[in-house]
């Protein structure tokens, strides 16, 4: 299979817990984008990078979170000080992007469920 | 504020009809608006994109249009089956080719 993988697909922890989870992108595209989607909502943007430079970084995105995209291919998106709110399914897609329009091929998800 | 409004109710409809969704948004300009597919428990998948300027897009039994003055796309699925039932977004896109999710709309079709 040559899709955007992620891992893990379903993760459990306790509220104050750091969790991590790792996104690997379609081979040679250059960037790559992390989501999240709650129940009955569509995915809400997070941040994006291009190769290894993280260019935009949400709202959403408190300082208990953090991305990494090291040498430009997977990513890891780590959440510190885990908490009930954060339960949710994180999305991660991948791109080919060269100029104009983008298309974003997504991965599976990791549903993470903070107790 | 930025709104995109997909209705939230999930519309049935008996196999072989046209199924029509709706996407509306307020204070956009996108140059470009995707639709996606989403299967329970998986992630989206990329159906059709369609820019400012054009009017339609058809892809086999698909068809978007896109009305940049009523601030609306319309997606259609002409003779659905029951595969067809999924969760169907629209996705605006905006600088840096940020996705833009609506909330999604439930497509139920009964044989």
């Amino acid at each position: 299979d040559t899709g955007v993988s992620q891992d893990p697909r379903h993760k459990i922890t306790k509220r104050g817990q750091n969790v991590t989870f790792r996104c690997d992108p379609i081979s040679e595209h250059n960037r790559l984008y992390w989501y999240r989607q709650t129940l009955g909502q569509g995915p809400e943007f997070l941040t994006y990078f291009q190769n290894e430079a993280q260019l935009e970084k949400s709202r959403l995105l408190s300082d208990r979170f953090s991305a990494e995209r090291p040498k430009g291919s997977f990513s890891t998106l780590e959440i510190q000080r885990t908490e009930q709110g954060d339960s949710a399914m994180y999305l991660c897609a991948s791109s080919d992007w060269a100029g104009g329009t983008d298309t974003q091929y997504f991965g599976p998800g990791t549903r993470l469920t903070v107790l | 504020s930025q709104k995109i409004e997909q209705n939230s109710e999930a519309l049935n409809i008996q196999e072989g009809k046209t199924a029509t969704l709706t996407c509306n948004y307020t204070n956009y300009s996108p140059a470009y608006l995707q639709w996606y597919r989403q299967d329970p428990g998986r992630g989206p998948v990329f159906l059709l994109l369609i820019r400012e300027n054009e009017k339609e897009k058809r892809k086999e039994r698909l068809k978007v249009t896109f009305d940049t003055t009523l601030k609306q796309s319309l997606f259609h699925i002409t003779a659905s089956q029951p595969a067809d039932s999924a969760t169907y977004l629209c996705a605006l896109v905006s600088a840096g080719n940020m996705l833009t999710f609506g909330g999604g709309t439930r497509l139920m079709v009964k044989p």
